[in-house]
């Protein structure tokens, strides 16, 4: 069966500092990879999404980017945290030829002080 | 471009109270419908979906949704919630024009009172 991981489960960085949160998938192959903040009140919006390595869509621009190294590795970084960085960060995936229904990992609480 | 509203942002129920959560989208051509929730520190999850077909879909732990497609309206319902139905759901929609991309509603937290 699939599953997805995000890692680290929780972070907390000071202002300026880099960002790196890994998500993978396993248990299939060429997986579509998307990621999302989640904001209280807000819903989720789509930052990024990947139909394949080194293929990444920006939905939104902003101080983030993404890459993938890997067929089953999304990597969401920054170079300088912002404090409006703060946030839920959700990490999804569906299979490559069945884009209608997304699984989801569990997240990434991120903390911007 | 489209967009997914859902009306009630908090919902607080008592235990075997009756739930409908207001979804409306807006988009002219064909979608794809999903509800998902997110109980207390879990994974966000789907709890059903619609895609064609018979426009009221069951799903998971007792729920329901139509789809009123004059109405542009997903709803989401269950004749008697429990205590365990406290979570954060969330209505989305997809279509194939904008390349399956997910739009998200705001979500409705929902809490039960036992």
């Amino acid at each position: 069966s699939q599953t997805i991981h995000q890692w680290p489960a929780t972070l907390v960085q000071p202002v300026g500092s880099p960002l790196s949160l890994e998500c993978t998938v396993e248990g299939t192959s060429n997986p579509n990879l998307y990621w999302y903040r989640q904001a209280a009140g807000r819903g989720l919006q789509l930052l990024f999404y990947s139909v394949g390595i080194g293929q990444i869509s920006s939905e939104v621009p902003q101080n983030l980017s993404a890459s993938r190294p890997q067929d089953r590795q999304f990597i969401l970084s920054s170079k300088k945290l912002l404090l409006s960085d703060s946030g839920f960060y959700l990490c999804a995936w569906t299979p490559p030829y069945h884009t209608d229904t997304q699984y989801f990992g569990p997240g990434t609480r991120l903390t911007v002080l | 471009a489209q967009s997914v509203s859902q009306h009630n942002h908090h919902v607080i129920l008592s235990e075997a109270a009756s739930l409908e959560l207001g979804c409306n989208y807006s988009y002219g051509g064909t979608v794809n419908l999903f509800w998902y929730v997110q109980y207390p520190g879990q994974h966000l999850q789907l709890l059903l979906k619609y895609f064609s077909g018979d426009p009221l879909v069951k799903g998971i732990k007792g729920f329901e949704a139509e789809f009123i497609k004059s109405k542009f309206s997903f709803n989401l319902r269950k004749p008697s919630v429990q205590w365990s139905d406290t979570a954060e759901y969330f209505c989305a929609v997809n279509a194939k024009d904008s390349n399956y991309q997910l739009i998200w509603g705001a979500g409705t937290k929902l809490i039960i009172k036992p």
